[in-house]
Parts: C-alpha cells; structure tokens; sequence
C-alpha cells in the first residue's frame, strides 16, 4: 500500500455544487496532516491544516479520521476559482532524524460554469 | 517581501551539461527543500537542510549535489545532467516547528522547468 494515496480525479463539478475528496495514508504513526493547492503551472500553497477535531476555514471543511486512516476536505459552494489540483500532505515522525514529509499525488479538480 | 525566489524559470541542458538552480528565501527560514514534480508522480524530495552548512538525502538524490553555505540560500546542482532529470524542480522553506508541532507550512518557490536534450 502506498503510503498516501489520493483518487487522481479529475472531478467535474458545476459551480455551486459540493465536492469532497479524501486522501488515505498507510502508517498509524502519522502524525500530521495538510491540504495544499496547486494550479496549474504554479507552486503548491497551504490551504489549510487538518486538526484531530476537524477544522473549517469559510467554505472549506477539514477531517481527519485516524481509525480509518484518511483525511478529507469538503468544498461547498464551489468556485470556479477553486479549480486546481489538491495535494494532501502527511508528516511521519522519525526517531533521531527529521519528520518525514509525503506528499500525495494530488486530486484535480474542474469547476465547471 | 519576495519569499522564495528561483533562478532559473526555465533551462535548456543538452545531456553530460552541468547547472546550478539558486534557491533564496527572506523569511529567515531554518529548514529548506528541493523538490522534482513530474506528472504521475507527484512531488518528490530531493535533498533537504535543517541550517546552514548542513544538508541530507531525500527520497530521490542520485545525480544532485546540494550545498547550504548561506542560511538564506540553497543551491541544487546538476553534475551531468539526464534526460531522466527533465522535470519542474521547485525549492521550498520553512520554520522550525513550535509549539509541540515538528513540521510548519511549507513556502514554495515559483519552480524551474528543466528540459535536458
């Protein structure tokens, strides 16, 4: 199993529709966790972090499943600004060595007018 | 404020050339980054620093050479490049984590398209 995993997409979604996508990761020890966005031909820039208690940032929902092992983010009301690619991140602690960072693949998403 | 800067934005190498992609970052950041995104691969760790005059290994970091003799600086070099090294690299830095937390928000730099020949 690969140790994050994110469905590729694309997701085609009409404008005003919400979307959610998850992102699963393999090891229990894991111990952070983020949404990026990406667009296109651009660098990747923090959405938002993922709290154990779930998190939301306007139209933006963050939750973090641990016994399932996925994290998820919720888009309402989307935009056709928020058309990107989203990049889930996972830190992994390592004993005398320095967090281990994974990004995932990343899930496309098309807003559509 | 510019944040991460790279230079170059793009490069032409013909295989067995050499280069060196700048890295530079004005947030006083301890720990920096390069990274290769290549499509279907995602983003991939090449070398990392935790401070000046200290670099390690990432996930991927045969055929690249690092150096961090400047705290705001991090240079990537190419000793011969490979057509397998055509990719959009990109430089990232960071704060020390705080506050329990060991890894803080990531600064990406706008990237570098590398195209070697």
């Amino acid at each position: 199993r690969k140790e994050v995993e994110q469905d590729p997409g694309p997701f085609n979604v009409p404008e005003g529709a919400t979307v959610a996508f998850n992102c699963t990761y393999s090891n229990s020890a894991s111990q952070s966790f983020f949404w990026y966005r990406q667009d296109c031909r651009k660098e990747p820039k923090l959405l938002m972090s993922v709290y154990s208690s779930g998190n939301e940032d306007g139209r933006f929902t963050a939750q973090l499943n641990r016994a399932s092992q996925y994290i998820s983010l919720l888009i309402r009301d989307s935009k056709l600004s928020d058309s990107a690619t989203y990049l889930c991140v996972v830190t992994l602690p390592h004993l005398n060595r320095d967090d281990k960072i994974i990004f995932g693949k990343g899930t496309r998403l098309h807003i559509l007018p | 404020n510019a944040g991460v800067t790279q230079t170059p934005k793009f490069r032409v190498l013909k295989t067995g050339q050499s280069m060196t992609l700048l890295c530079a970052q004005d947030m006083n950041h301890e720990y920096m980054y390069w990274y290769r995104q290549d499509p279907g691969m995602g983003l991939r760790l090449i070398h990392y620093s935790v401070g000046e005059g200290t670099t390690a290994k990432g996930e991927v970091p045969d055929g690249y050479n690092v150096s961090r003799l400047k705290k705001q600086n991090f240079l990537l070099g190419l000793e011969s490049a490979a057509p397998s090294q055509t990719s959009v690299y990109f430089c990232a830095s960071s704060s020390r984590g705080s506050g329990g937390r060991s890894y803080n928000e990531q600064f990406f730099g706008p990237g570098t398209r590398l195209t070697v020949l």
